[in-house]
């Protein structure tokens, strides 16, 4: 089964500061990730896939499968993208199982 | 609207008590799933279900229990409800294939007493 690991549970940064979200999973077999956002009082939606090699918002997340890493990253954050943050491995071999780390809590800072 | 629908939005709950917290989702999807969202412990998978009439067990089923009698609805019910159980609850649906997107409820609120 696919794991991940949100090793920060709140990171604050500045308006106008780089962002990186960190997300390590371990798996058996070819990874799916996502990376999902819950803005306050909304329900959780799809930020970010990994198959997509997309820019959402202004956020991008490579796979490094040396070092089994999909980092969520921003030049440049905005106050509006402040919300929870979760990395999502997706084990779809017949038995559909979508789960989540922690998931880490982005406070930006006017 | 197309989507996925949770009931109630929030309920205060006496220990003891069976409760049943109701999902309908109008997309066709086969794959479905609850999660508790706890403060610092993140979404936890209690059940979930793959198509129609299965189900499977997810990180923390003890307590809870779903059946999926039809592609739209996938009920969860908490036979004796305790205050650990206190919780937001969310229910999502997914086509179930490699890649696409889960689409979440608005969630609900439930609190044992």
């Amino acid at each position: 089964a696919q794991r991940v690991t949100q090793p920060e549970k709140l990171l604050s940064v500045f308006k106008g500061a780089p962002v990186e979200l960190k997300c390590n999973y371990s798996y058996s077999g070819s990874p799916e990730l996502f990376w999902y956002v819950q803005y306050s009082r909304q329900r959780l939606q799809l930020l970010l896939r990994h198959i997509s090699r997309e820019s959402i918002k202004g956020f991008t997340a490579d796979l490094n499968k040396g070092e089994t890493s999909f980092h969520l990253k921003k030049p440049f954050a905005q106050e509006e993208d402040s919300a929870m943050y979760y990395c999502a491995p997706y084990s779809g071999a017949g038995s559909y199982q979508l789960t989540f780390g922690k998931g880490t809590k982005l406070s930006v800072i006017p | 609207i197309a989507g996925i629908t949770q009931a109630p939005t929030s309920q205060i709950l006496a220990a003891g008590r069976r409760m049943t917290l109701r999902c309908t989702q109008d997309m066709r999807h086969n794959a479905m799933y609850w999660y508790r969202q706890d403060l610092g412990l993140g979404l936890r998978l209690i059940h979930y279900s793959n198509t129609a009439g299965t189900t499977g067990k997810g990180e923390v089923p003890d307590g809870y229990s779903v059946s999926r009698a039809n592609t739209d609805d996938f009920p969860l019910t908490l036979a004796s409800a305790v205050p650990s159980q206190t919780s937001v609850y969310f229910c999502a649906s997914s086509s179930g294939q490699p890649n696409t997107e889960a689409f979440f409820g608005q969630g609900t609120r439930l609190t044992v007493v």
